[in-house]
């Protein structure tokens, strides 16, 4: 079966420190991948998805950024954390076969910036 | 902008069949309608999706109107376990390709 890891659960930065969140998946091959973000009380926003390895599209433009540097795994970071940057950012994944469009979502990360 | 209309709020009793409404009423005759919810602090989960026909998994029914411009997602026994905030969604088009695009949700509230 297939599952979603991401990491950390939570993290509190300082703004204008750098921000690495990584998510992997397990048993699947070529998913495309997501990067959302939620503030608080607020539906997920769609920032980055990926079809395949190093194919990165952006949906909204912020001082965020995300790399695809192997199959199964996607990275969001940022060089300098704004204090708007604060939320909660979920990973999720979705199989390239078949005709629908569910995805599946990782545990999120807490994100406070100080 | 989402493409789905939902109540902000509702209540249920625990044990009693919990009925969420959903509009939708620009959908494309390709695009399905999805479920997914979100306890508190977690990730969202799937529940369940459909296209013309109402579905049934071992979490909920969907029922989807006719015309297809309204479904309801009905959870059949409700339990505590039940309190989120429910979501539906059909696809937008984003940039170049469509995308599922999340509203607010219902947030359900499942009292004893």
């Amino acid at each position: 079966s297939q599952t979603i890891h991401q990491w950390p659960a939570t993290l509190v930065q300082p703004v204008g420190s750098p921000l690495s969140l990584e998510c992997t998946v397990e048993g699947t091959s070529n998913p495309n991948l997501y990067w959302y973000r939620q503030a608080a009380g607020r539906g997920l926003q769609l920032l980055f998805y990926s079809v395949g390895i190093g194919q990165i599209s952006s949906e909204v433009p912020q001082n965020l950024s995300a790399s695809r540097p192997q199959d199964r795994q996607f990275i969001l970071s940022s060089k300098k954390l704004l204090l708007s940057d604060s939320g909660f950012y979920l990973c999720a994944w979705k199989t390239t076969s078949g005709l629908t469009d569910t995805q599946y979502f990782g545990p999120g990360t807490r994100l406070t910036v100080l | 902008d989402a493409k789905t209309t939902q109540p902000t709020s509702m209540d249920c009793a625990e044990g009693r069949a919990a009925n969420l409404p959903c509009n939708h009423s620009t959908i494309s005759g390709n695009e399905y309608v999805y479920w997914y919810r979100q306890i508190h602090s977690q990730g969202p989960q799937y529940i369940i999706h459909g296209l013309k026909n109402n579905e049934t998994n071992e979490m909920a029914s969907l029922i989807i109107t006719e015309d297809r411009k309204s479904s309801t997602l009905i959870l059949p026994h409700a339990t505590l376990r039940d309190t989120a905030v429910y979501y539906c969604i059909v696809r937008g088009r984003m940039d170049s390709n469509y995308q599922l695009i999340w509203g607010a949700g219902t947030k359900l509230i499942i009292k004893p």
